[in-house]
């Protein structure tokens, strides 16, 4: 069983488009989160969602939207996409939050823009 | 800035020799987490350090944590092929909500 799935492992589109990553952790976990991580390999925490609390890193566009149904998914939402916008887009889970337990991380989403 | 710098950038080895990768910070830190990500996949957790820990040890790894110096790192003795990945160390702030990660170490070990 894949602890925290991502869907789809894959996805072109043009830009100016909407598009939606769906995240589900079937661990139990409380805490959310979403990563960027760009041709650099630098890994940028963009959300994170615990018990219905949204910290958001104020960095991250507001074409960005994450969007929880409930506990065990955690959707990204991006609107009017750009160029900038290519990159692998992970999802994590933790139980928790305050990093005092590890994070499981989703397989990953890797988004081109043209 | 909450995130760890990770030091060498890359790191090339022979089969059966010790990598040895370093991590710095800036902020006091409640407890500091090393992940692999191996190429085209999420990261993996290695080993959580919490802050009144000096050393400890998880199968070939081994990771050192010095508050004084906000540095700690991580040794992988007898390196297999399949230790060719990236490495990212999330020091935890005290207080903090999230896993800050870097740029990560490049390791490559040579079959």
């Amino acid at each position: 069983d894949t602890a925290v799935s991502q869907t789809p492992k894959y996805l072109v589109t043009q830009m100016g488009n909407d598009k939606s990553i769906k995240c589900e952790q079937n661990l139990g976990h409380d805490t959310m989160y979403w990563y960027k991580q760009d041709s650099k390999k630098f890994l940028k925490i963009m959300f994170s969602y615990n018990n219905k609390e949204l910290i958001i890193n104020e960095t991250v566009p507001n074409r960005f939207s994450p969007k929880s149904p409930d506990k065990a998914h955690l959707n990204l939402h991006i609107n009017s996409l750009e160029l900038g916008d290519s990159a692998v887009y992970f999802c994590a889970s933790s139980q928790g939050s305050g990093g005092d337990t590890e994070a499981f991380f989703g397989q990953g989403t890797r988004l081109t823009v043209v | 800035s909450q995130q760890g710098e990770e030091d060498p950038q890359a790191l090339s080895i022979q089969e059966g020799e010790n990598a040895t990768m370093n991590c710095s910070y800036k902020t006091s830190i409640n407890n500091l987490q090393w992940y692999r990500q191996n190429s085209g996949r999420g990261l993996v957790h290695l080993i959580l350090i919490r802050s009144n820990e000096r050393e400890k040890h998880s199968g070939r790894l081994r990771v050192t944590l010095d508050t004084s110096k906000k540095s700690s790192s991580l040794l992988i003795t007898a390196s297999r092929a399949a230790d060719t990945a990236s490495y990212f160390c999330a020091p935890i702030k005290t207080g903090a909500n999230n896993l800050f990660f870097g740029t990560g170490t490049r390791l490559t070990v040579i079959p």
